[in-house]
């Protein structure tokens, strides 16, 4: 089974502050990992994965996750949060060895930056 | 145009009512899911569809029902909706030729209220 865990309903930061949204993830073998983002009323939106390869990786808007097996963690950063980066963050995870053909997702995280 | 649509937005509906909502897509992909999300529960998967002929239930299929009228479409619906069907809906589509990763592309949601 593949299961996912945001800790943090809420994280509040300052504006120009850099910022965390934690996520972990358990799988039986090897992930493909995700982060999505909802701004209010919209979908979500595709911010970046990890597949293979480099364990830090850069996606859209300078969001960047770095991946670490040893902590089954996946985390996203952003150096320098602004106020428009206000919004729900799901971290989802796919057993790439497993025979679950979808993704799973964690129940989200909303981040809230402060002017 | 958006690549993913559905229709309608906005629902409200009364208990005992027939319900649809449709899912059209562009993007040519041949996977399309439907999920639901509630506030804290993060996104959990009813159906998904991987061709016209193959059709699967998710973690919470009861209640709904779901139809794959050509691979661009793909409808839920709830065949006699309650209460605690009030959510916010999502269709998304993924494709396989990309790695098979399971990335997701959403559309904007359906809101539905049961009264």
């Amino acid at each position: 089974a593949q299961s996912v865990a945001q800790p943090e309903d809420q994280v509040n930061v300052a504006e120009g502050n850099p910022l965390t949204v934690k996520c972990t993830y358990s799988v039986s073998g090897n992930p493909y990992l995700f982060w999505y983002v909802q701004y209010p009323n919209r979908g979500l939106q595709f911010l970046l994965k990890y597949i293979t390869g480099d364990n830090l990786v850069k996606g859209s808007y300078g969001f960047e996750a770095e991946f670490n097996k040893s902590q089954t963690s996946f985390h996203l950063k952003k150096p320098s949060a602004l106020v428009s980066d206000s919004a729900l963050y799901f971290c989802a995870v796919r057993d790439r060895t497993g025979s679950a053909r979808q993704l799973t997702f964690g129940s989200g995280t909303q981040l809230t930056v402060l002017p | 145009d958006a690549d993913v649509t559905q229709t309608p937005r906005n629902r409200i509906t009364k208990t005992g009512k027939r319900i649809m909502l449709e899912c059209s897509q562009t993007k040519g992909h041949d996977r399309m899911y439907w999920y639901r999300q509630d506030p804290g529960l993060g996104l959990q998967l009813i159906y998904y569809s991987f061709d016209v002929k193959d059709i699967n239930k998710g973690e919470i299929s009861d209640g709904y029902s779901v139809s794959r009228q050509a691979q661009a479409k793909f409808s839920l619906s709830l065949e006699s909706a309650i209460p605690n069907q009030t959510a916010l809906y999502f269709c998304a589509t993924s494709d396989p030729g990309t790695g098979d990763t399971g990335e997701l592309f959403f559309g904007e949601g359906s809101r539905l209220t049961v009264l």
